[in-house]
């Protein structure tokens, strides 16, 4: 069973488009993650969530939005999609949050997002 | 600033020799630092981890080193196989959150 898992793992859109990713895990951790990996795959985060607080990267444009219908589950929504936006995006959890502990993300093998 | 750096963005091995990343970290007050690998396609893979209060650990075939003083992490590869072939990030947590490096590609020859 894949412990963190993405849909959908491409994804082609047109500029201005709206769009979302979903992510599940099912290793019963309580924080998850949303990565955005570059063209030189720098990975970056841009949100850390569990269910008591959303930490967002200032970098991050508000057209992007985690939520969060459970403990298990974190999908993104992307609004108004630019050329910029093209990149891997990755999606993570762990047990614990912050330095409640220090355990490894686990990551899901990422969704490729292509704007044309 | 915090900022996770490699020395090295590409390592080329023979195959059954030991491999050496080396990564520089910023934030003297990380405390807990992770090694990733990801083959093309993946995400990051869990490879081992380190606390700050340890200098060596030890996992199969591979072994992390933390240098406080100079902050500066290490990942071995003993006996380097073609299945290690992929780039390798270190991570340093800082805040809550995992700041990754740059990565290194480690290419392997058979």
């Amino acid at each position: 069973d894949t412990a963190v898992s993405q849909t959908p793992k491409y994804l082609v859109t047109q500029m201005g488009n709206d769009k979302s990713i979903k992510c599940e895990q099912n290793l019963g951790h309580d924080t998850m993650y949303w990565y955005k990996q570059d063209s030189k795959k720098f990975l970056k985060i841009m949100f850390s969530y569990n269910n008591k607080e959303l930490i967002i990267n200032e970098t991050v444009p508000n057209r992007f939005s985690p939520k969060s219908p459970d403990k298990a589950h974190l999908n993104l929504h992307i609004n108004s999609l630019e050329l910029g936006d093209s990149a891997v995006y990755f999606c993570a959890s762990s047990q614990g949050w912050g330095g409640a502990g220090n355990q490894p993300q686990h990551f899901g093998d990422g969704t490729r997002l292509s704007i044309l | 600033g915090e900022s996770v750096g490699l020395h090295l963005p590409t390592l080329s091995v023979q195959e059954g020799d030991n491999s050496i990343i080396n990564c520089a970290y910023s934030n003297s007050a990380s405390d807990y630092f992770i090694w990733y690998k990801q083959e093309s396609g993946k995400g990051p893979q869990f490879i081992i981890d380190i606390r700050s209060n340890m200098d060596k650990r030890q996992g199969q075939r591979v072994t992390v080193l933390l240098n406080k003083t100079v902050k500066h992490l290490s990942l071995q590869i003993a006996a380097t196989q073609p299945g290690d072939s992929a780039v390798y990030f270190c991570a340093e947590k800082s805040g809550g959150n995992l700041i990754f490096g740059k990565g290194t590609k480690l290419s392997v020859k058979p």
